[in-house]
């Protein structure tokens, strides 16, 4: 049973430009959330795909976007990078849960350098 | 009050010894409480995880204590070993199945030999 994957694992980008990154779920679930990782610091939350549709959103700008497929697999989109944008990009699947949380687990990230 | 805080920072311990790790939340609506471990370069695994009803569960090495009334909660590392050297994060996530994890600075964990 594959967990999480996430593609690329590594990515260098210019200022500026625009990044698109991909993640499948573990096998079963059904909700994608996304999180940022800088360097030293914990998770944070982005937003989260349940139904194709972006169910919760965190205290990120609109240059963050994504989208889900039919299959539950996922893609985040940041537009115009920022140096700022440089972290570690982290997938989470999970099954959701009826009016309590459930297990999360994570994807190997995706390591995104703005230079 | 969406706040997770985790303490310390950094923690050296000796083989075999057991290792601590706090945190504190605020929004009393948290209704599961994961423990995380990352290597270096990897995404978070998921330890162990409680629920508020219940103060205590063990797997293994590894026990969660929770305290609902002072809100705060613990991973005690007994037996502690050198391949447990890794960053351990607490997380809490709200009620409603949304799955949303609010996670804790984070604790460096150092197991010397």
């Amino acid at each position: 049973d594959a967990g999480v994957t996430q593609s690329p694992t590594h990515l260098i980008k210019t200022r500026g430009q625009q990044v698109t990154l991909r993640c499948s779920p573990k096998s079963g679930h059904d909700t994608v959330s996304w999180y940022q990782q800088a360097l030293g610091q914990g998770p944070q939350f982005i937003f989260q795909y349940y139904e194709e549709e972006e169910r919760q959103r965190g205290n990120f700008p609109d240059r963050f976007s994504g989208h889900q497929f039919p299959n539950y697999s996922s893609e985040l989109n940041v537009n115009a990078l920022l140096l700022g944008d440089s972290a570690l990009y982290l997938c989470a699947s999970s099954l959701a849960g009826t009016g309590q949380s459930t297990e999360a687990f994570f994807g190997q990230g995706t390591r995104l350098t703005v230079v | 009050q969406q706040q997770v805080k985790q303490s310390p920072q950094s923690l050296i311990v000796q083989k075999g010894g057991i290792s601590i790790i706090n945190c504190a939340y605020e929004n009393t609506a948290f209704d599961y409480f994961p423990w995380y471990q990352q290597f270096p370069g990897k995404g978070p695994a998921l330890l162990i995880a409680i629920r508020p009803d219940v103060s205590e569960k063990k797997e293994g090495r590894f026990t969660i204590s929770f305290n609902k009334s002072a809100k705060q909660f613990s991973l005690h590392i007994m037996d502690s070993q050198p391949g447990d050297s890794a960053t351990y994060f607490c997380a809490a996530s709200g009620a409603g199945g949304y799955n949303k994890l609010i996670f804790g600075a984070g604790t460096r964990l150092a197991v010397h030999p």
